[in-house]
This record gives C-alpha cells, structure tokens and sequence, in this order.
C-alpha cells in the first residue's frame, strides 16, 4: 500500500525551462511533506517542505505546490539547471511524527544543457 | 566529520550470514533513524531512536533485524541469516530534534548510506 507515489520515474528537461515533478498521496491526515534530492552514492538532502495549512511554499528557483483537496503535491524548479540532475524524493509526515517519514519511489531528472 | 557516518559503504555478505551496520550521526544529535531503501524505490522507515531509547521500530521487517544504540550515539542495525530480498541500501539520519517536537525534514541529516548486497 504505496501512501505517496511518485508516478513518473524520469523526467527530461531543457537547461533555462521548468521542471514540474509530481506527487500523489492518499493519507489525509499527513501534515507536513518534503522534498528531498539526491545524487549517486549520497544521501538524500532536504530541498523544500510545506505544512498542510499552506498551498505555497517557495525558496529561490524552488516552489511547491500543495492541492489537499486533490492529495496532490509538486514541485516546480524555475529555471532549471544541470546541475539539478538528481532523483527527487516527495515524502510525507504525520502530526508529531516528523522523523518517520514516508517516501514516495523518486523521479529521476535529467537537465539537458 | 560533520555529517553522519556510516561503514562499511559496501558490504556483499552470502545468504545467511550475519551483518552489522554502523552509524555514526552528527554529534549532539538526539534522535537517530534508520530507513532501507531497496533499488528503484524509496527509503522506507526501518526504526527510531531517541538518545538510547528505542521509540518505534515499527518498520523492522522481521525478528532477523535487530538495532541498538547503547549509549545515545552510535547505533548499529544487525541482519541476522541474511537473504536476498534484505539487498539494499541502509540509510542512517540524524537529528537535533525530538520526533515528538516535530522534528521535521529540514532537521534531519542523512548519511550516504550502506550498500548491502547479499549473495
């Protein structure tokens, strides 16, 4: 029972456009969801978050969107660069229970220069 | 190191053997995670810690993992009589944070992880 899913396993972009990467999930009681990037042989590290009482949340080229009704999260990187290749992680967390958190499958990017 | 540490970064082990796997998390750091991600999925959330106590382990999969952390800083995940399906890669995180105070994301570190592959 997959409760954050990450539908597409890879994503092409051109270097200067948007990427947008998508998120579902089917757990209404989860409050706060992350962004995590990864590269080869390293450790996932935290990009971006946003509490279930928001529907935006931007830092720099960075923004996620979060739609409760649709259970449904995104994050769009504005302009992307090469060296955002990495596989993205959308995860979820319960209230009070923000260390155990439940990964979606990752997307992998690729930023074509 | 500044980050958390984890060893050995390979392990290839023959079914049935043993494993330990160490962590080392950033110092000072009060809650400890560990998290198994298999090949093409995510992490997927093994077992908590708080200095030494063991909070949640929830995810353990089965009475063949075990993970302790004595003292409030290293922790180590054993795999007793491995099998194929525990191939993966086992990522330790830390946090300043208790899990109980919203230890949130933007809190937790996480090591390169250990890359087990039983044969």
């Amino acid at each position: 029972d997959q409760q954050v899913k990450q539908n597409s396993p890879s994503l092409s972009v051109q270097e200067g456009r948007i990427s947008i990467l998508n998120c579902d999930y089917t757990n209404s009681m989860f409050d706060y969801f992350l962004w995590y990037k990864k590269y080869p042989a390293e450790g996932p590290t935290f990009l971006i978050s946003i509490s279930s009482i928001k529907d935006k949340n931007e830092d720099g080229r960075f923004t996620v969107f979060l739609n409760k009704s649709a259970k449904h999260l995104s994050l769009h990187i504005v302009p992307s660069q090469p060296g955002d290749s990495a596989v993205y992680f959308c995860a979820a967390s319960l209230y009070n229970q923000g260390g155990k958190l439940i990964f979606g499958q990752g997307t992998e990017l690729s930023v074509k220069p | 190191g500044a980050g958390v540490s984890q060893s050995p970064r390979y392990k290839v082990a023959k079914r049935g053997q043993d494993v330990a796997l160490r962590c080392d998390p950033i110092s000072g750091h009060v809650s400890l995670f560990w998290y198994q991600q298999a090949l093409g999925q995510g992490p997927e959330f093994l077992t908590y810690f708080q200095n030494e106590a063991q909070l949640d382990k929830s995810g353990l999969p089965s009475d063949r993992f075990f993970a302790e952390r004595p003292e409030g800083s290293v922790s180590t995940l054993k795999i007793q009589r491995t099998q194929q399906e525990d191939s993966a890669v086992y990522l330790c995180a830390s946090s300043l944070v208790s899990i109980g105070t919203g230890a949130y994301g933007n809190t937790i570190y996480f090591g390169e992880g250990s890359w087990l592959t039983v044969v």
